[in-house]
């Protein structure tokens, strides 16, 4: 595609509730990053790929938070059992280069509130 | 700690007018700086990329410096237009695990009145 696409753009979940948010990166780009930006802050690193390896996970506030991007192309960052404090935007960004080095574009972000 | 602040935090500037935003960084080892906008509901778009060796780089009416002994950068924006309200994110990569890691400030907030 033309640039990063991420869907859903807005989620609601309840409390507890598991969610799976997509990010289709710009086809043949090998950096993926996941970001998660709360408000008026910016953006905080959660995890990168380079491929579909995961090479960076330490950003990932906990271990009901999981990645993956197995063909290495479109990735999902799934939150299982969310929590209120989970409630940001989350954008992925990826890059051309193999070292996250080149310019990164980022999608237009999945706004996820918990309630 | 590998940190990057913005001042101001927000700025409110009439249409026409000039102003520069600053960034100050503590990020070791430093790969690149760059600045990003970001509008309302919108991803970063990236403005200018500066390695350790450039100290300025211009893109139409933004022109950013780095003073890399200093580790201090700015975004200077000439002519404010209505569509530069947005929020303005310097980034610092690093070097580190193999690959960059981009260590985001937490932008200044402009808004550019008529």
């Amino acid at each position: 595609g033309a640039g990063v696409s991420q869907s859903p753009r807005y989620k609601v979940a309840k409390r507890g509730q598991d969610v799976a948010l997509r990010c289709d990166p710009i086809s043949g780009h090998v950096s993926l990053f996941w970001y998660q930006q709360a408000l008026g802050q910016g953006p905080e690193f959660l995890t990168y790929f380079q491929n579909e390896a995961q090479l960076d996970k330490s950003g990932l506030p906990s271990d009901r938070f999981f990645a993956e991007r197995p063909e290495g192309s479109v990735s999902t960052l799934k939150i299982q059992r969310t929590q209120q404090e989970d409630s940001a935007v989350y954008l992925c960004a990826s890059s051309l280069g193999l070292d996250g080095d080149t310019e990164a574009f980022f999608g237009q972000g999945t706004r996820l509130t918990v309630v | 700690k590998n940190q990057v602040e913005q001042s101001p935090q927000s700025l409110i500037i009439l249409e026409g007018k000039n102003c520069t935003l600053q960034c100050n960084y503590t990020v070791s080892p430093f790969s690149n700086l760059r600045w990003y906008k970001q509008d309302t509901g919108r991803g970063p778009v990236s403005l200018t990329i500066m390695t350790f060796s450039e100290n300025t780089k211009s893109n139409g009416r933004y022109t950013a410096t780095l003073d890399a002994d200093t580790k201090q950068s700015s975004l200077h924006i000439t002519a404010s237009q209505l569509s530069d309200s947005a929020s303005y994110i310097c980034v610092v990569s690093r070097f580190s695990g193999g690959y960059n890691k981009l260590i985001f400030g937490a932008g200044t907030r402009l808004a550019v009145h008529p």
